[in-house]
Formats: structure tokens, sequence, C-alpha cells
């Protein structure tokens, strides 16, 4: 195991509803991530967080909604989602987002589908 | 625009066999060259990186070669093995971060199937 966990591991969910995603990591780590994966496309950087603040935001939809009350847990909020939101959402911790060699530590990811 | 290419998007080896898997970049802000291994049902993990001013390095079967001129670099799995049959990404980080911006990019995956 990498030290990152996720929950659920798989969720079902339609349009109109409002569902959050969980992420723990056990490794001490300053930053967190959300990442996309869609089949056939790189994955996508949806939100930074370092020490808890938000760092960066790569213009994803209002839909998504990060937060991080503390350096070890972050979630990702859903409301209104559009079918084409339906992918694997990953989770993902670092020790520090400013030293760019640092190794980012990968959940197993959140199955989501939207109908 | 898609900042770093790779390909195939899928290779078949015979269990043995020498896999090899290419990605290209355009940008020569890029610094820091990762790979990450995907198995089934599990996150990305790194597997082994590179830094531009070095042309190969060498972990166990696996080997990343990087040319610089050509803005090209290449992952080659040697004596391919059942249990590497997976999805393996390719990545570049840009050199300085900046706040607000996104400093690492992904390739588009390839899935290796490695046959007994």
């Amino acid at each position: 195991e990498t030290g990152v966990t996720q929950t659920p591991r798989h969720l079902v969910m339609g349009m109109t509803n409002k569902k959050s995603l969980k992420c723990e990591q056990h490794l001490g780590h300053n930053a967190m991530y959300w990442y996309k994966q869609s089949a056939k496309k790189p994955l996508e950087l949806m939100f930074v967080y370092s020490l808890e603040e938000r760092v960066e935001n790569n213009s994803v939809p209002s839909r998504f909604s990060p937060e991080c009350p503390n350096s070890s847990h972050l979630f990702l909020h859903l409301h209104t989602l559009q079918p084409e939101d339906s992918a694997l959402y990953l989770c993902a911790s670092s020790q520090d987002p400013g030293d760019y060699t640092n190794e980012q530590f990968f959940g197993p990811g959140t199955r989501l589908t939207v109908l | 625009q898609q900042q770093v290419k790779q390909s195939p998007q899928s290779l078949i080896v015979q269990k043995g066999g020498i896999s090899i898997i290419n990605c290209a970049y355009e940008n020569t802000a890029f610094d820091y060259f990762p790979w990450y291994q995907q198995f089934p049902g599990k996150g990305p993990a790194l597997l082994i990186a590179i830094r531009p001013d070095v042309s190969e390095k060498k972990e166990g079967r696996f080997t990343i070669s990087f040319n610089k001129s050509a803005k090209q670099f290449s992952l080659h799995i040697m004596d391919s093995q059942p249990g590497d049959s997976a999805t393996y990404f390719c990545a570049a980080i840009l050199k300085t971060y900046q706040t607000g911006a996104n400093n690492l990019f992904f390739g588009t995956g390839t899935r290796l199937t490695v046959i007994p």
C-alpha cells in the first residue's frame, strides 16, 4: 500500500445527487492533489493543496468543490455532475509541492459513474 | 494541446522480450521526467525518473534513455515478465514551480501486456 487511502472505491450517482469523495494520507506529507483519469487521456490535475491551503485550481468546473480540513485529509464534493464527469478520481500526496522532484504517492482511486 | 505525447497506446510483448515505450515533448522548460506504473485497481506509482543532463538511467530491468536534442525519452523494460503487465505513464515536470500553474504533465499511457 502507498499510504494514501480513498473512499469509496466505487460510486454511482445521478446528475442531481450530491456526494463526496474522501482521501486520507498517512505519510506526513504537506501537499495533496486531486486528479481525474479518463480513458485515453492524460491524467488531469484538478486541485493542489499545500499545508491545507489551495495553491492551484486548473479551471475545474464549480460542480467540483475541494476541501482540505487538515494536512492528512482531502475531500472532493460533487454536485449536479454530468455524464462526462464519469472517470477515475485519484488522490495523491507529496512532501513538498515546491520541490518539483518530489514523488507523488497515489491512492487507488474512486471509480465514479454519473448516470 | 498535449504537452507530452506517448506511444504506443498498447503493447504486447513475449516473456523475456524487450518492451519499449516512447515519449516526446516540446517545452524545453521541462526539467524532470518520471515514469509511473499503474496496475488495475491501483493508483500510479513512481517507477524511475531522469533529469535531462543524463542520457541514460538504469534501475534493475528498467532503463530510461533520454535524447535532449530530439526532446524524446523512452522506457526500456528488459527481460519483460508477465508481472510487468500494467499501464505505463511518462511525465514531464517544469523546472520552475509557478503558483497557480500546472507544472506536471502526463502522457496518455501505454498498456503493456507480457505474454507468458
